[in-house]
């Protein structure tokens, strides 16, 4: 039950560019840091982008992230056959208790 | 270079208890929360809760308050995901992560199988 809404799937061609929304509120992405997350299952996830719009070391630049109001973005330019994975939007903080819906739904990338 | 290991695939019946593990070297484990994420079969990544192991606080979300317990063990550098009777949906893989001040989860485990079936 999660109170960021994302699209459940996006698709492209190899070397295109796909754009995932993440979709909150005033008391989620309003307030707080979003980052974003590339998973396979079965294995473990691994960080895009913190704090809206920054890359961890070796997360490629073809990976971006933005945020605007109550709402977030990941960007993906040049889509590799490697970017099919599930990709998940998350925002809470330290000074709230947890809420259930850290995490959005989850966006399936496919590459055609 | 940080890491975190988790124990391996449990197979359960319903109504046993079980206890997976986390152990994190690399950084200094008392320094950082880790946290425990759900992901049942076909659906999200759900965040279970968290727990500071230099002074054992723990924070669950709501949906898991009063169905788990989130420890750790500073002595061994290791965090823990407890039931203490499990159920059917219970089923489902489980990572450790890190958060970090402004709460990004930087390093995950791999990932731990529990499957428990009649």
């Amino acid at each position: 039950q999660s109170v960021l809404t994302q699209p459940p799937s996006v698709s492209a061609a190899p070397g295109q560019k796909v754009t995932i929304s993440c979709s909150g509120s005033t008391s989620n992405i309003g307030k707080f840091y979003v980052s974003w997350y590339q998973h396979v299952p079965g294995r473990a996830p691994k960080l895009l982008i913190y704090e809206n719009n920054k890359r961890p070391s070796g997360i490629p630049d073809r990976f971006s992230g933005s945020k605007s109001g109550t709402s977030a973005t990941l960007g993906i330019t040049g889509l590799q056959t490697g970017d099919e994975a599930d990709y998940y939007c998350a925002t809470w903080a330290w000074d709230t208790s947890l809420s259930d819906g850290v995490f959005g739904g989850g966006t399936r990338v496919t590459v055609l | 270079e940080v890491q975190l290991v988790q124990s391996g695939a449990e197979v359960k019946k319903p109504g046993e208890s079980l206890k997976i593990s986390c152990k994190a070297s690399g950084y200094r484990f008392t320094n950082y929360w880790i946290g425990w994420v759900r992901q049942r079969p076909g659906k999200g990544l759900e965040l279970m809760g968290i727990v500071f192991p230099d002074d054992s606080d723990t924070r669950y979300s709501p949906s898991f308050q009063g169905q788990v317990t989130i420890s750790a063990d500073k002595s061994t550098s290791t965090a823990y995901l407890q039931w203490s009777s499990l159920k059917a949906s219970d089923s489902a893989m489980y990572y450790c992560g890190r958060p970090t001040v402004t709460t990004e989860i930087d390093f995950w485990g791999q990932g731990t199988q529990v499957i428990v079936s009649s």
